[in-house]
């Protein structure tokens, strides 16, 4: 069975310094691996997905992942936190059943970036 | 914005009944699913209807159904509703899986039901 792990429950970071928000996964064969971040009263918003080929990969507002096969891991990262990224951020894997294209997701990680 | 609709945005109704939620899919996405985001279980995966037919069940309960017509949009039925069932109901929408993007899913803003 697909599942994703997001070990943190909240991250804070100092506006302007580097963020890192981990993801682990478990999944049979290849994985499909996603960024989505929820801010207050919005639905989810696509940042970024891994799916094969370079492990690191670029997504929306200046964030990019980095894809770990040894590690099983997926972080989002991003070199100067703002404090506009504040919000909560979900990794998720593509659920590999047959037919099936649903999505699994993490318990989410609320980013605050303090000024 | 996504390009993804739902409504209503809100809907506060009482144990017992049925409500219905509508989702209008992205122009050209075959794919609808439905989601559960509640603080207990977190984001929940219900259906996937793709091209008008039932694709993917998750954790759907039996009170709860949902169909897609033939011009893409989808419905969810909640029918004898509980207070565990007060949520936020997400509605995404994607291309056909295997078409070039055609992983990710677009959401709606959701509808927040609240059940008393």
């Amino acid at each position: 069975a697909q599942s994703v792990a997001q070990p943190e429950d909240q991250v804070n970071v100092a506006e302007g310094n580097p963020l890192t928000v981990k993801c682990t996964y478990s999944v049979s064969g290849n994985p499909y691996l996603f960024w989505y971040v929820q801010y207050p009263n919005r639905g989810l918003q696509f940042l970024l997905k891994y799916i094969t080929g370079d492990n690191l990969v670029k997504g929306s507002y200046g964030f990019e992942a980095e894809f770990n096969k040894s590690q099983t891991s997926f972080h989002l990262k991003k070199p100067s936190a703002l404090v506009s990224d504040s919000a909560l951020y979900f990794c998720a894997v593509r659920d590999t059943g047959t037919g099936a294209n649903n999505l699994f997701f993490g318990t989410g990680t609320r980013l605050t970036v303090i000024p | 914005d996504s390009g993804v609709t739902q409504t209503p945005k809100h809907l506060i109704t009482a144990t017992g009944q049925r409500v219905t939620l509508r989702c209008s899919p992205r122009s050209g996405d075959l794919s609808v699913y439905w989601y559960q985001q509640s603080l207990d279980q977190g984001l929940q995966f219900l259906i996937q209807y793709y091209n008008g037919e039932e694709r993917a069940k998750g954790n759907i309960l039996e009170r709860f159904s949902a169909q897609q017509f033939p011009d893409l949009h989808s419905e969810l039925n909640l029918s004898s509703l509980e207070l565990g069932d007060s949520a936020l109901y997400f509605c995404a929408s994607s291309v056909s899986p295997g078409t070039s993007g055609g992983y990710e899913q677009y959401f709606g803003p959701g509808t927040r039901l609240t059940v008393t």
